[in-house]
């Protein structure tokens, strides 16, 4: 059964980088099928599409963050990383993995979630 | 603002059914049937409870079920169940700069 995991920081300082990375276990993120996203969750508010990339290395982002984030894959560990620089107290979020499918785009797994928060 | 317009909340009694919609444009639902559907309870994370707009993953119950017309998807929850309380969104594969887009989310309230 396929899992995702979330791990770093949960504090991050205003202007620094957040970074964080999610572990799949119980199958490959070298699957042609499947896009590897981050999703996040400001408190109390909805989700926002922060970013996907594919086993190709391809990556897409919202444009609203395109400027300041960068996802990446590092299949000899199986993980996918998300950094997003230059943040401030509206990055705070629950940021979630998520396998997205490549194909019809639906999200079908998903981490339990990170929670960051930017202090100032 | 996001990209994909739902009703803030929804209510209905058990047994009762009721329906969600969520609105979007001619760059996203009303062209593509990449609609999905999420359900939230609090301090959890989403699933999947609809793909393709009208597709349940394999165990899901059949109470839940998809549709769209036009630039409008919903989901119809039939048999309301207390368990069936929680946050609502819909997605969608959207042909602009974004890859996919994320409705602001319903909350439902069983009575």
């Amino acid at each position: 059964q396929l899992q995702l995991q979330e791990s770093g920081p949960g504090l991050v300082k205003a202007s620094e980088t957040l970074s964080l990375t999610c572990t799949v276990t119980g199958g490959s993120i070298s699957s042609n099928d499947y896009f590897w996203a981050w999703i996040r969750q400001p408190p109390g508010k909805g989700l926002e599409w922060t970013g996907s990339i594919y086993y190709s290395g391809s990556a897409y982002y919202n444009p609203s963050l395109k400027s300041r984030v960068i996802i990446s894959l590092d299949t000899s560990k199986n993980q996918f990383s998300l950094k997003l620089s230059s943040v401030t107290a509206a990055d705070t979020a629950v940021y979630y993995c998520v396998r997205q499918s490549y194909f019809y785009y639906y999200m079908d797994v998903w981490g339990k979630g990170t929670t960051v928060t930017v202090s100032s | 603002q996001s990209a994909l317009t739902q009703p803030a909340s929804v209510s209905g009694s058990p047994g009762q059914s009721i329906t969600i919609s969520c609105t979007g444009t001619s760059s996203d639902v009303g062209t593509y049937d990449y609609v999905s559907w999420y359900q939230q309870h609090p301090g959890k994370a989403p699933k999947l409870m609809i793909y393709d707009v009208i597709n349940r993953p394999s165990g899901l119950s059949n109470r839940f079920s998809g549709s769209k017309s036009g630039n409008t998807a919903s989901l119809t929850i039939s048999g309301l169940q207390a368990e069936d309380e929680a946050d609502y969104y819909c997605s969608s594969y959207t042909s602009s700069s974004t890859l996919v887009v994320f409705g602001g989310g319903t909350k439902l309230t069983v009575l």
